[in-house]
């Protein structure tokens, strides 16, 4: 079975831009949550979708914006970049509520 | 959401047992204590889950003690590959559990040949 798979691995936007990033969670889970790592600090929580529906949200600014589709599958919106949104974004997927979850291997955004 | 704390880095070698502690002082009765591997360019993986006594399997093993506010994760016999940050998290399971994750600066293990 495939795993959690993010798009693209790797991108770079200058200041202002705004960024779409895509994630298909694993077949059969409908709990998609969204982690923003920089360098060197653990990964911090910016969204969690459940059934298409907004279950919980990180401390990031209104510019941080999701959806999750029927197929589970889910878009990270990023208006108005700054150069500190430069980081390693992830995508986890779990079957509901769970601490069990399963990582992408991330998108690399880079801001200029 | 129980804070964690444990520390920053450790070393070890081939072969070695390496225990990695972290502490939760304020660990609620409903929370699970969970640890993720992570190596560089990677996301997170999950490793083991416990909420008291001893977990194991085929991987590594989890000593949670009676008071709960301590745990230890047990890797045996690491190797090389076995260098990444480990994170030690501590959630409730419940129906208010939004299956946030709350990561720390987690524990770098370097493993020397």
């Amino acid at each position: 079975d495939a795993g959690v798979t993010q798009s693209p691995t790797h991108l770079i936007k200058t200041r202002g831009q705004q960024v779409t990033l895509r994630c298909s969670p694993i077949s059969g889970h409908k709990s998609v949550s969204w982690y923003q790592q920089v360098l060197g600090q653990g990964p911090q929580f910016i969204f969690q979708y459940y059934e298409k529906e907004e279950r919980g949200r990180g401390n990031f600014p209104d510019r941080f914006s999701a959806r999750q589709f029927p197929n589970y599958s889910s878009e990270l919106n990023v208006n108005a970049l700054l150069l500190g949104d430069s980081a390693l974004y992830l995508c986890a997927s779990s079957l509901r509520f769970s601490f069990e979850a399963f990582f992408g291997q991330g998108t690399r955004l880079t801001v200029v | 959401l129980a804070k964690t704390t444990q520390p920053i880095s450790m070393d070890s070698y081939e072969g070695q047992e390496v225990n990695i502690t972290c502490s939760h002082n304020n660990i609620a009765t409903n929370d699970y204590i969970t640890w993720y591997q992570q190596f560089p360019s990677q996301g997170p993986r999950f490793i083991i889950q416990g909420y008291k006594t001893k977990v194991t399997n085929e991987v590594a093993s989890l000593f949670i003690p009676a008071d709960r506010k301590s745990s230890t994760l047990s890797l045996p016999r690491v190797s090389l590959s076995d260098t990444a940050v480990y994170y030690c998290l501590v959630g409730d399971h419940g129906s208010s559990n939004t299956g946030k994750l709350i990561f720390g600066q987690g524990t770098t293990l370097q493993v020397k040949p």
